[in-house]
């Protein structure tokens, strides 16, 4: 079955205890995406990834990482994590060419992030 | 900034009625349009995509795009119960990066 999944799906923490957020997808797709949605403020783009060893700063890209080294995987690292990063976090990945219909982006379950 | 825009709601229909779901957007040279369906605490599920101006049909599903007004929209008709989630419009250009998202409209199907 073509998905892409996260681990763990729910998460507390404390204030600065690292933490690493997996995202794997099984469509051999070039593109990943990490995002995080907030009451109001809608799906905001935190990094994504054009290919293996290729990653850029999405709209809120502070306090977080992440990192390509394989295709099929994505993590996001929140070195030190802070109470406002308490949001639920969606992985998503697509085919990634540069053609209109490859952007069709396919997401992860979700991970429920909690920073007390 | 590109921006996408999209009435919060809740909109509230009937059950059996249309529900028409609107979004307009900045970027004038966005290339792809798409509509995802968000159940509460679900992930975003790719409901209809569409690239050219006019209409796109699938099944109870039909989705309008008007590049020259920036405006794209998605009717539901015979909506039913199961309807009931939040919208999210979505908008991109030529290449992933490029891709915005609405808030998100939360439609109420009433049986």
């Amino acid at each position: 079955e073509a998905q892409v999944t996260q681990n763990p799906r729910y998460l507390i923490t404390v204030t600065g205890k690292k933490l690493t957020v997996t995202c794997s997808q099984n469509m051999n797709h070039e593109y990943m995406s990490w995002y995080r949605q907030d009451p109001g403020l809608g799906l905001r783009q935190i990094y994504y990834s054009m290919n293996v060893e290729v990653t850029d700063k999405g709209d809120v890209p502070e306090g977080y990482k992440v990192s390509r080294k394989e295709k099929r995987n994505f993590p996001l690292i929140l070195e030190s994590p802070s109470p406002n990063q308490t949001s639920l976090y969606f992985c998503a990945s697509s085919r990634g060419r540069t053609s209109a219909s490859y952007n069709e982006q396919f997401f992860g379950p979700g991970t429920r992030l909690t920073v007390l | 900034q590109k921006e996408v825009e999209q009435n919060s709601g809740p909109l509230s229909v009937p059950e059996g009625a249309i529900a028409s779901l609107n979004c307009t957007y900045s970027d004038r040279v966005s290339q792809s349009f798409f509509w995802y369906r968000q159940y509460s605490g679900k992930s975003p599920e790719l409901i209809m995509s569409i690239y050219s101006n006019g209409d796109k049909e699938d099944g109870r599903f039909t989705a309008q795009l008007n590049k020259a007004s920036q405006y794209v929209s998605l009717l539901i008709r015979d909506s039913q119960p199961s309807d009931s989630a939040t919208y999210l419009c979505a908008v991109g250009g030529y290449n992933n990066n490029d891709m915005r998202f609405g808030a998100g409209t939360r439609l109420t199907v009433k049986p």
